[in-house]
C-alpha cells in the first residue's frame, strides 16, 4: 500500500518560513492535498491539488510537488499557524501522511 | 452555511455495532462524493471509506472492509456508517468529509480533496 512520510515536528521562528515535506514514491504524479488541524478541532483544507489555496486561506500558505516530495510552505509564520499538518493523496484509497507538528517559536 | 454534523458515537462493547450519521446542509448533498475519516486518540488521520454521489460505488480501507458499510440517503441529506464487529482498535473520533471533486474515468475512480469536515463523533470500543 502507498505510504506518505512526514517529519514528526518542525519549528519556525515567528515571522520566518516553515517548510513541511511529504515523501512518497513518485508523489509528483499524484494530486497532493494539505490539511491543518488544531487541538480539539476538525481538520481544515489549506492546499489542494499541490498548490491551490481554498477561499479564506492566507497567501502565506503555498505548496509544491515534484519527484518524490511534496512541500507545504508557510511564509511569515504566525502564532496561529501552530498546528498539526497532514498531506493526503488518493491511491485507490485515501492515504494520509504521518503528520507534522509545527511549533512557532 | 455549508455544514456537516455527525452523530451516533458512544461507548460500545467489543463485537458490538454502531451506526454513525452525518447530516449535511448548505449545499447540494446529492452532487458530492462523501468520506469517513477517523483519528484514534493522540494519533493521525486515517481514511475509512468513500461513497460516490448516488451511492452506487463505495470503497473501504482494508482495516474495516467486511465490517463497516457506508451508505447515504440523498432525500434526507444524510451520510451513514454502519459499524459491525467493533474492535478496540476502532476507538477514534470519526469525521465525515465532503469530496471536492471525485470522478471516475477509464474504470478507476479518483477522489478530490476533502474540503468540508464535520466536527467529529467519538466512538469508544471497550468492555
Amino acid at each position: 500500500s502507498y505510504e506518505l512520510t512526514q517529519p514528526l515536528s518542525v519549528s519556525v521562528a515567528l515571522g520566518q518560513t516553515a517548510r513541511i515535506t511529504c515523501g512518497g514514491n513518485n508523489i509528483g504524479s499524484k494530486n497532493v492535498h494539505w490539511y491543518q488541524q488544531k487541538p480539539g478541532q476538525a481538520p481544515v483544507l489549506v492546499i489542494y491539488r499541490d498548490s491551490n489555496r481554498p477561499s479564506g486561506i492566507p497567501e502565506r500558505f503555498s505548496g509544491s510537488n515534484s519527484g518524490n516530495t511534496a512541500t507545504l510552505t508557510i511564509s511569515r509564520a504566525q502564532a496561529g499557524d501552530e498546528a498539526d499538518y497532514y498531506c493526503q493523496v488518493w491511491d485507490r484509497t485515501g492515504v494520509f501522511g504521518t503528520g507534522t507538528k509545527v511549533t512557532v517559536l | 452555511e455549508v455544514q456537516l454534523v455527525e452523530s451516533g458515537g458512544g461507548l460500545v462493547q467489543p463485537g458490538g455495532s454502531l451506526r454513525l450519521s452525518c447530516a449535511a446542509s448548505g449545499f447540494t448533498f446529492s452532487s458530492y462524493w462523501m468520506h469517513w475519516v477517523r483519528q484514534a486518540p493522540g494519533k493521525g488521520l486515517v481514511w475509512v471509506s468513500r461513497i460516490n454521489s448516488d451511492g452506487s460505488s463505495t470503497s473501504y480501507a482494508d482495516s474495516v472492509k467486511g465490517r463497516f458499510t457506508i451508505s447515504r440517503d440523498n432525500a434526507k441529506n444524510t451520510l451513514y456508517l454502519q459499524m459491525n464487529s467493533l474492535r478496540a482498535e476502532d476507538t477514534a473520533v470519526y469525521y465525515c468529509a465532503r469530496d471536492a471533486g471525485g470522478y471516475c474515468s477509464g474504470g478507476s475512480c479518483h477522489s478530490g480533496a476533502f474540503d468540508i469536515w464535520g466536527q467529529g463523533t467519538m466512538v469508544t470500543v471497550s468492555s
